[in-house]
């Protein structure tokens, strides 16, 4: 299994607040991601990166920033948290490969009240 | 847009029978797919994928199908256990980006 940490596991926060969600990884690889899962909407990609300092938006981008100022660690942050953005969270890495397989983590349920 | 679509939330088979899961894309410069089974509280893992240039890759009991011209792909899980028992979601990746775009996913049960 592709060491991949995601924390905190669970958070409940306040509309209003700040939230940011870290995801790190041991295999060096080059691709991470951020995913959101919602009943009805599957996986839906909210940014990702291609390398360090490397990013780019995903389909539902609007809310969320990211950073990744080291190839291991890969931070999600929610500017303003707001109760539609309560879902759980998946991290996700890849490298290019035969298989093209990506490796999500435990992922995180985040609850705004 | 919905680029990546599985029409079916949920499907039922008996233990031994067949599973066949659907998947349909509007993108044509998807090079890749793959398929995930996830069960609650874990993230999701890969099954199996196909490069675009096969129209077939067996592994076990999963084989995934592709069809370009129809913009659809299947995975079939034979014999179905109970084990299987999950959701499952297929990707398509476009290998010059590496973007994953997820289906919004199947419930499989499968009935012992």
């Amino acid at each position: 299994d592709a060491g991949i940490t995601q924390s905190p596991r669970h958070k409940v926060t306040e509309t209003g607040t700040p939230v940011t969600l870290r995801c790190h990884q041991t295999e060096n690889h080059r691709y991470m991601y951020w995913y959101r899962q919602d009943p009805g909407h599957g996986l839906r990609l909210i940014h990702y990166s291609y390398g360090v300092k490397d990013t780019d938006k995903g389909e539902v981008s609007d809310g969320y920033s990211v950073s990744r100022s080291k190839t291991e660690d890969f931070l999600l942050t929610l500017e303003s948290a707001t109760s539609s953005q309560t879902s759980v969270y998946f991290c996700a890495t890849s490298e290019t490969g035969n298989n093209r397989e990506a490796f999500f983590g435990q992922g995180t349920r985040l609850t705004v009240v | 847009d919905q680029q990546v679509k599985q029409n079916s939330p949920s499907l039922s088979v008996q233990e031994g029978r067949i599973s066949i899961l659907n998947c349909d894309y509007t993108n044509s410069m998807f090079d890749y797919f793959l398929w995930y089974k996830k069960y609650p509280a874990e993230g999701p893992t890969f099954l199996i994928s196909i490069s675009s240039i096969k129209d077939k890759n067996e592994d076990g009991r999963f084989t995934v199908f592709l069809n370009k011209s129809a913009k659809h792909l299947s995975l079939h899980i034979v014999p179905s256990q109970p084990g299987d028992s999950a959701v499952y979601f297929c990707a398509a990746l476009t290998s010059g980006t590496y973007k994953y775009i997820f289906g919004t996913g199947t419930r499989l049960k499968v009935l012992a």
